[in-house]
């Protein structure tokens, strides 16, 4: 149980578009859910949390109209990148927390940009 | 302000030798620490937790780690390592909210 997918797993986009990554807890409600940006060979920047229904709470230094993210519902949450940039390629990963509960990450998914 | 010390981003060692990763933390309260495995172009998954329970934790794939408070370390063991325990290892602390804080991460080499 617990298992959390993201899809796409690898995306190349042109720089100016825009891109959408999903997040979905597969076998469980996930009442809050967490977005992390990983550099090569880095370590995870969390970039901002959100709970289903309300607004994400974006961390210090990420540009909210930049990362946009949604979580409609308690199984899926979005990031939309959008005008996306070459220094915005990065593998982002979310995870998901059911109440009490701890983060399940999903696989990551790898964003380059043209 | 919670934060976390890997020391050694590469670590090698023999196939059947001792792995020992080590992780020093920081935090204004008692903390929960994570170690975590990540393998190429995968997500995080989750080796072993500290909630102040017992010191010693034990996890999967045979990894414990050991909670020193007077120290401040949490590290990661593994009497025998395997060419499967090769990937990328990231010590972790909480302060009980939502947030995560990682260290940079150490690659665990496996030879021969």
């Amino acid at each position: 149980g617990a298992v959390v997918s993201q899809h796409p797993s690898w995306v190349i986009c042109k720089s100016g578009t825009s891109v959408k990554i999903e997040c979905r807890s597969l076998d469980f409600q996930a009442t809050t859910m967490f977005w992390y940006r990983q550099f090569p060979k880095q370590s995870l920047m969390l970039m901002a949390t959100s709970n289903e229904g309300s607004k994400a709470t974006y961390e210090q230094g990420v540009e909210k109209d930049k990362f946009l993210i949604n979580h409609a519902s308690l199984t899926l949450s979005t990031l939309t990148v959008t005008s996306a940039h070459p220094e915005d390629s990065s593998f982002y990963i979310c995870s998901a927390r059911k109440q009490g509960a701890q983060q399940y990450f999903g696989p990551g998914t790898r964003l380059t940009v043209t | 302000a919670q934060s976390v010390t890997q020391l050694g981003s590469h670590v090698s060692v023999s196939e059947g030798a001792l792995v020992l990763l080590r992780c020093n933390y920081s935090s204004s309260v008692p903390p929960y620490l994570f170690w975590y495995v990540q393998y190429p172009n995968q997500g995080l998954q989750l080796l072993l937790k500290y909630t102040s329970a017992a010191t010693l934790v034990k996890g999967i794939n045979g990894f414990e780690a050991e909670f020193k408070k007077s120290e401040t370390s949490f590290h990661l063991t593994k009497p025998s390592a395997h060419m499967s325990d090769a990937a990328e290892y990231f010590c972790a602390v909480s302060e009980g909210d939502d947030k995560i804080i990682f260290g940079k991460g150490t690659r665990l080499h496996i030879l021969p």
